[in-house]
């Protein structure tokens, strides 16, 4: 099946400060979406970006669907940006295939 | 608010016990996705229904069911509980049977503890 390989794997941050998150992936994808798992738990959906660049507010992502990877862009961040970032993909099987995630940790 | 709802938030029980966990899609969406999220496995995909029929099959232990019923609620059914089926239980909705415009969205899970 797809692998789907997020980096890094962990990242400490001052609030205030920018951030990039990677994800790549092993194969085409109908369907590539970005999620915040905050600490209770529930996952957030922030995009749907299967190919092309989409932005909402401090967030942003770039998905390059022929080199098979993605990036989400966190600038000014915030202590209630912390959380575990995911990256989900769908190569047309219907189910989504996560990614391990980031773990970011925003320090006032 | 996603619009997709869970119940119940908390579930507590012993091994060898059955429980059924329930969720309702958001409005209008016909597609209904289990998903488990263990520590050791991460988050994996369990089945999948598209108004009342199975249409994907993940990684569903047989011990594990779920159906969808008429009015578009689903339950994930799970017996013979081992300790290791600890995890949350996510349920997501889309408004389509799959494809390159289907956006999942999740509920809020059910975290499953097997003492």
């Amino acid at each position: 099946g797809i692998q789907v390989e997020q980096s890094p794997p962990d990242l400490i941050l001052q609030e205030g400060a920018n951030s990039t998150l990677r994800c790549n992936f092993s194969d085409s994808v109908n369907n590539l979406q970005w999620f915040h798992q905050n600490p209770w738990g529930q996952l957030i959906n922030l995009f749907y970006i299967p190919s092309g660049t989409k932005q909402n507010g401090r967030l942003s992502a770039t998905t390059v669907a022929t080199e098979r990877y993605s990036l989400l862009y966190i600038s000014s961040s915030q202590t209630t940006d912390s959380g575990v970032y995911f990256c989900a993909v769908d190569t047309g099987r219907r189910a989504l295939t996560f990614g391990s995630g980031t773990r970011l940790q925003v320090q006032p | 608010d996603s619009g997709v709802t869970q119940t119940p938030k908390h579930l507590i029980t012993a091994t060898g016990q059955r429980v059924t966990l329930r969720c309702s899609p958001r409005s209008g969406d016909l597609s209904v996705y289990w998903y488990q999220q263990s520590l050791d496995q991460g988050l994996q995909f369990l089945i999948q229904y598209y108004n009342g029929e199975e249409r994907a099959k993940g990684n569903i232990l047989e011990r594990f069911s779920a159906q969808q019923f008429p009015d578009l609620h689903s339950e994930l059914n799970l017996s013979s509980l081992e300790l290791g089926d600890s995890a949350l239980y996510f349920c997501a909705s889309s408004s389509s049977a799959g494809g390159s415009t289907d956006t999942q969205y999740f509920g809020p899970g059910t975290r499953l503890t097997v003492l």
